[in-house]
C-alpha cells in the first residue's frame, strides 16, 4: 500500500534535548512538507522540500532543522533552540500541483 | 503568514442541514484544495479545484471558486454526525515558491444528531 508514515505517534522531550521526527513516503512524490499545529489552530509551515538535497524554510523554521538525503524520507529535528515545541506535527507529500497526502501526525510534549 | 482564511471559525448545525464554509486568499493560485481533519488525526484531501474551474462536485460536496474575489466555498449537503470535523482550505500558488502549499486556520464543524 502506498502512503506516508510518521513516527513515533507520541514523543516526549526533556528541556534542552534535540528530538527527531520521522517521515517516510512510498508515493514517489517529489515535494514533502512539515507543518506544526497548535490546539484549535490551523497548520503553519515549518520546512518544505521540492527535491532531494534541497529544502526551504517556511513561516516558522526557527528552532527546527531538516534533511532530504533520500526522496522517500524527510526527517524533522526539533532542537533545543525551539522554546515552545509542544504541538502536533504533520508531514505531507505530493506531486506537482496535486493534492497532499498526510501522515497521522506526531504529538510532541515537553516534560 | 496564512494564505487562506476560513469563515466561520466554528459552525454548529443539525443533522440533515447544509453546511457552508468560506475561504479567502491573497495571491494568484494554480489550484485551491479542501481538506478534512478529525480530532488528533492527519488531514484527508476532499476536493481540488483548478483556477480555470468555477464549480466542482464530489458526492455531497460542492466547491465553488471565484478567482476575481479570491474566494472559495465548500458546501456539504444533508450533513451527518460523521461530518463533524475541522475543514481547511489550502492554496497552491501559481508563482514564486510554486510548491509551497499554505493552509488556512480552519472551520470547526459540529453536526448534532
Amino acid at each position: 500500500d502506498g502512503g506516508i508514515t510518521q513516527s513515533p505517534k507520541y514523543l516526549f522531550r526533556k528541556e534542552g534535548q534535540n528530538v527527531t521526527l520521522s517521515c517516510e513516503q512510498n508515493l514517489n512524490h517529489d515535494a514533502m512538507y512539515w507543518y506544526r499545529q497548535d490546539p484549535g489552530q490551523g497548520l503553519r509551515l515549518i520546512y518544505y522540500s521540492q527535491i532531494v538535497n534541497d529544502f526551504q524554510k517556511g513561516d516558522i523554521a526557527e528552532g527546527y532543522s531538516v534533511s532530504r538525503e533520500k526522496k522517500e524520507s524527510f526527517p524533522l529535528t526539533v532542537t533545543s533552540a525551539q522554546k515552545n515545541p509542544t504541538a502536533f506535527y504533520l508531514c505531507a507529500s505530493r506531486a506537482f500541483a496535486t493534492e497532499a497526502f498526510f501522515g497521522q501526525g506526531t504529538r510532541l510534549t515537553v516534560v | 503568514s496564512q494564505q487562506g482564511e476560513e469563515d466561520p471559525q466554528a459552525l454548529s448545525i443539525q443533522e440533515g442541514e447544509n453546511a457552508t464554509m468560506n475561504c479567502s486568499y491573497k495571491t494568484s493560485i494554480n489550484n485551491l484544495q479542501w481538506y478534512r481533519q478529525n480530532s488528533g488525526r492527519g488531514l484527508v484531501h476532499l476536493i481540488l479545484i483548478r483556477s480555470n474551474e468555477r464549480e466542482k462536485h464530489s458526492g455531497r460536496l460542492r466547491v465553488t471558486l471565484d478567482t476575481s474575489k479570491k474566494s472559495s466555498s465548500l458546501l456539504i449537503t444533508a450533513s451527518r454526525a460523521a461530518d463533524t470535523a475541522s475543514y481547511f482550505c489550502a492554496t497552491d500558488p501559481s508563482s514564486g515558491s510554486a510548491r509551497q502549499l499554505t493552509f488556512g486556520s480552519g472551520t470547526q464543524l459540529t453536526v448534532l444528531p
